[in-house]
């Protein structure tokens, strides 16, 4: 099946500063990807979409100012958390639609464990 | 808004038997998904359903879907340890060129022991 990775895998950072998390889709193209926040012991929240060469889309409650997403390429979009907050401690994670398979396989990647101290 | 409910939350059960999880939905959806979540891990996806009375199965899971109750069950047979994980099911909240913005349920954490 196609594959979807994530880097880092983990990082942690001082409380203020920012972090980038790549999402990359290593074997097919995806003009979207989502990108995903998991608490521990909790379900997955879905943050926004992101679309290549377009402004990706936040769900309700979601801070588009921290969050900064770009789709610049359709194999890659990142998500960077700006100053960035010990309450942004999470997992996240993003997945992709392989659109030109018909699967409807939604494929997730590794995910990026942030702590911020 | 769309609501999900998975139930139960908690599943212990000893090897060899049966049981069925549940995942209700709140509105129509065009998909259904079922992933399987190790500790420390990301998602691993068991199961898509796409239509009314769909049912797919792969070992000893087996996941089917009635839209018109607007209910997916996920059935283990004859447990074993290495089922041991969280299940989320999920419910794609897009329509058309939206599609792929999944809603997850809060998950079942089952434990199987001898």
């Amino acid at each position: 099946g196609a594959v979807v990775s994530q880097h880092p895998s983990w990082v942690i950072c001082k409380s203020g500063t920012s972090v980038k998390i790549e999402c990359r889709s290593l074997d097919f193209q995806a003009t979207t990807m989502f990108w995903y926040r998991q608490f521990p012991k909790q379900s997955l929240m879905l943050m926004a979409t992101s679309n290549e060469g377009s402004k990706a889309t936040y769900e309700q409650g979601v801070e588009k100012d921290k969050f900064l997403i770009n789709h610049a390429s359709l194999t890659l979009s990142t998500l960077t958390v700006t100053s960035a907050h010990p309450e942004d401690s999470s997992f996240y994670i993003c997945s992709a639609d392989d659109s030109g398979s018909l699967s409807y396989e939604q494929y997730f990647g590794p995910g990026t464990r942030l702590t911020v101290t | 808004e769309l609501k999900v409910e998975q139930n139960p939350l908690f599943l212990s059960m000893q090897e060899g038997k049966n049981y069925t999880i549940y995942c209700n939905y709140s509105t129509t959806s065009d998909r259904l998904y079922w992933y399987r979540q190790d500790p420390g891990k990301s998602l691993e996806s068991l199961f898509v359903l796409l239509s009314n009375g769909a049912v797919k199965q792969e070992g000893r899971l087996m996941a089917s879907l009635d839209t018109k109750a607007r209910l997916s069950t996920l059935h283990i047979t004859a447990a074993v340890h290495d089922l041991s994980a969280t299940y989320f099911c999920a419910v794609d909240r897009g329509r058309g060129s939206t599609l792929g913005r999944l809603y997850f349920g809060r998950g079942t954490q089952l434990t199987v022991w001898p």
